[in-house]
């Protein structure tokens, strides 16, 4: 059962346009999300968070977006940059229950010079 | 400031031999997390130690795995005897909190071939 769903195994996007990578998951009790980025033979590396408390979050050209009631969050990459080429993780969890994140599959995304 | 530190990178051995993992966390993080990355099951926890005590091993996959953290700066994933569907990517994490509640941060990774 996955609680953490990214539906789009990959996206190829032309520099300097909009990256939107999509996360669903299916625990009302998640409380907390993160997104991951991973480079090949690296290991992933904390882009961007957002509590539940909040609908959106900023930082340089990375937002995320919120919608509770959908149980969706996104990340937008603006504008997307060839270096911004790697997989996205979304992760989740409901913070005041000791558990651990839980991770998505990943989606693969490409930048096109 | 240095990051989680994992060795070896790579690691290629044969069937039914020990192999141990090392990870030293960012200094003053106080929970430290084994992942194992495979493309069938995507990034899966195996164990997260919380101040050095194992808090949660449900992911361990069976009693060939053991993990260790004898302080704060050092931990061993063991595999005894390996199998070749061991072959993965494991990836040490620390965070300077409880899982769930802090972003956690990933060393490199060992990527691990057994023949």
């Amino acid at each position: 059962d996955q609680q953490v769903k990214q539906n789009s195994p990959s996206l190829s996007v032309q520099e300097g346009r909009i990256s939107i990578l999509n996360c669903d998951y299916t625990n009302s009790m998640f409380d907390y999300f993160l997104w991951y980025k991973k480079y090949p033979a690296e290991g992933p590396t904390f882009l961007i968070s957002i509590s539940s408390i909040k609908d959106k979050n900023e930082d340089g050209r990375f937002t995320v977006f919120l919608n509770k009631s959908a149980k969706h969050l996104s990340l937008h990459i603006v504008p997307s940059q060839p270096g911004d080429s790697a997989v996205y993780f979304c992760a989740a969890s409901a913070r005041g229950y000791g558990q651990n994140f839980v991770f998505g599959p990943g989606t693969r995304l490409s930048v096109l010079p | 400031d240095a990051g989680v530190i994992q060795s070896p990178r790579h690691e290629v051995t044969e069937m039914g031999q020990e192999v141990t993992l090392r990870c030293k966390p960012i200094s003053g993080h106080n929970s430290l997390f084994w992942y194992r990355q495979t493309m069938m099951r995507g990034l899966e926890l195996l164990i997260y130690f919380n101040n050095n005590v194992p808090i949660d091993d449900s992911g361990m996959p069976e009693d060939r795995f053991s993990a260790k953290m004898p302080n704060a700066s050092f931990s061993t994933l063991k595999i005894q005897p390996s199998e070749p569907r061991d072959s993965a990517v494991y990836f040490c994490a620390s965070s300077p909190g409880l899982a769930g509640v802090y972003e956690q941060y990933f060393g490199p990774g060992t990527r691990l071939t057994v023949t």
